[in-house]
């Protein structure tokens, strides 16, 4: 999910394969995160979440793993379907007071049929 | 329907005029936010509610204002756009309390071109 000037990384993926998204962060003390998915013409998302006390995290399909040392989020996509083609994007929360976010600029997910 | 429906979708104006971007939800949340959306960058906070009495600026709230007018309904206006305001434009909506996360619901987005 790092951002390259205006163009946003791609990543192509074989329809049945497994994607893995990555993200770095940007500040040691957040202590949430979460990872969105923005389809052509709609907002944003909301996939799977994490809190720093873990490292891992799976729900339906996908999996977030979380590495503090480097400040890095991944976010895994098992048996990647067309309908997963998307930007992909994480937010860590910087207050957790005012649940304000930093957002990282995507990366452009597409499924090879 | 959508929870968090902004209007219009789509918009082109002119350089000077006034324009508001308006946003309502059904999901009921005290918390409301206004987003801007570029190429290259990601999701920049203009301006959050907590609270219909709550305004607060976010990191780029130059050249913006919003209004709370109720519960369900934040409206963001800008006072003479200029065309570095051309962008996609986000409304959202959080409660924790109410939820599993802390995430936000977003609403479909504005296109805003100034020319």
């Amino acid at each position: 999910g790092e951002s390259v000037g205006l163009h946003l990384p791609t990543l192509s993926v074989q329809e049945g394969d497994n994607s893995i998204i990555n993200c770095a962060y940007s500040n040691s003390a957040s202590d949430y995160f979460i990872w969105y998915k923005q389809e052509s013409g709609k907002g944003p998302q909301f996939i799977i979440d994490i809190r720093s006390n873990m490292d891992k995290r799976q729900g339906q399909r996908v999996t977030v793993l979380l590495n503090k040392t480097v400040k890095h989020l991944s976010l895994q996509i098992a048996a990647t379907q067309p309908g997963d083609s998307a930007v992909y994007f994480c937010a860590e929360n910087l207050d957790s007071g005012t649940y304000k976010y930093i957002f990282g600029t995507g990366t452009r997910l597409k499924v090879l049929a | 329907d959508a929870d968090v429906t902004q209007t219009p979708r789509n918009r082109i104006t002119k350089t000077g005029k006034r324009i508001m971007l308006e946003c309502s939800q059904t999901k009921g949340h005290d918390r409301m936010y206004w987003y801007r959306q570029d190429p290259g960058l990601g999701l920049r906070l203009i301006y959050y509610s907590f609270d219909v009495k709550d305004i607060n600026k976010g990191e780029i709230s130059d050249g913006y204002s919003v209004s709370r007018q109720a519960q369900a309904k934040f409206s963001l206006s800008l006072e003479s756009a200029i065309p570095n305001q051309t962008a996609l434009y986000f409304c959202a909506t959080s409660d924790p309390a109410r939820g599993s996360n802390y995430g936000y619901t977003f609403g479909s987005g504005t296109r805003l071109t100034v020319v």
